[in-house]
């Protein structure tokens, strides 16, 4: 089955614990993309990365990081969270190349920073 | 620069009765526009989505949008609603970049609240 899986799905840390969350897609997608998604707000991109070892800055990219390797994974590192960075965020994966390709969503990870 | 408008952070229609969800962009070169739905803890899914060609999209479930560039609206609608189609509604725009990753921005959202 085609899909974008994330891990954890929920995660309650404290201010300034290093944490990982990470995104793998099986569909051999070159784009992925981290968003994060606030009530008001709807989503905004944080980071993106056209293919291996290519990666870019999105609207919010501010406190996070992160790195493709393997084109199949493309893992969001906060390195010392902090409360403003709770939110729920949302990896995404598509062909790349042309504007009308469809993005495929993870499940969200609820993130909770206390 | 992109942007989306979405008209409405909550909407709330009867079984039965028709469903419009309103949907502004604003975009300095031809749009590609999309509409995703997201059921409560899901992630989100392609509802459809208008790229060139006829101005009228159907999508899934029953839903359709009508691309209008005089209006610069893509407003999403279904005849006749249902109880399933209760969920977040979020319309998004895409242009073409050359060379680099075509950015994909999205409105605020539009919880469709279907009620007996």
């Amino acid at each position: 089955e085609a899909q974008v899986t994330q891990n954890p799905r929920y995660l309650i840390t404290v201010t300034g614990k290093k944490l990982t969350v990470t995104c793998s897609q099986n569909m051999n997608h070159e784009y992925m993309s981290w968003y994060r998604q606030d009530p008001g707000l709807g989503l905004r991109q944080i980071y993106y990365s056209m293919n291996v070892e290519v990666t870019d800055k999105g609207d919010v990219p501010e406190g996070y990081k992160v790195s493709r390797k393997e084109k199949r994974n493309f893992p969001l590192i906060l390195e010392s969270p902090s409360p403003n960075q709770t939110s729920l965020y949302f990896c995404a994966s598509s062909f790349f190349g042309l504007p009308y390709y469809e993005q495929y969503f993870g499940p969200g990870t609820r993130l909770t920073v206390t | 620069a992109q942007s989306v408008t979405q008209l409405g952070s909550h909407v709330s229609v009867s079984e039965g009765a028709l469903v419009l969800l309103r949907c502004n962009y604003s975009s300095s070169v031809p749009p590609y526009l999309f509409w995703y739905v997201q059921y409560p803890n899901q992630g989100l899914q392609l509802l459809l989505k208008y790229t060139t060609g006829a101005t009228l999209v159907k999508g899934i479930n029953g839903f359709e949008a009508e691309f209008k560039k005089s209006e610069t609206s893509f407003h999403l609608t279904k005849p006749s609603a249902h109880m399933s189609d209760a969920a977040e509604y979020f319309c998004a725009v895409s242009t073409e970049n050359t060379g680099t990753a075509s950015k994909l921005t999205f409105g605020t959202g539009t919880r469709l609240q279907v009620t007996l």
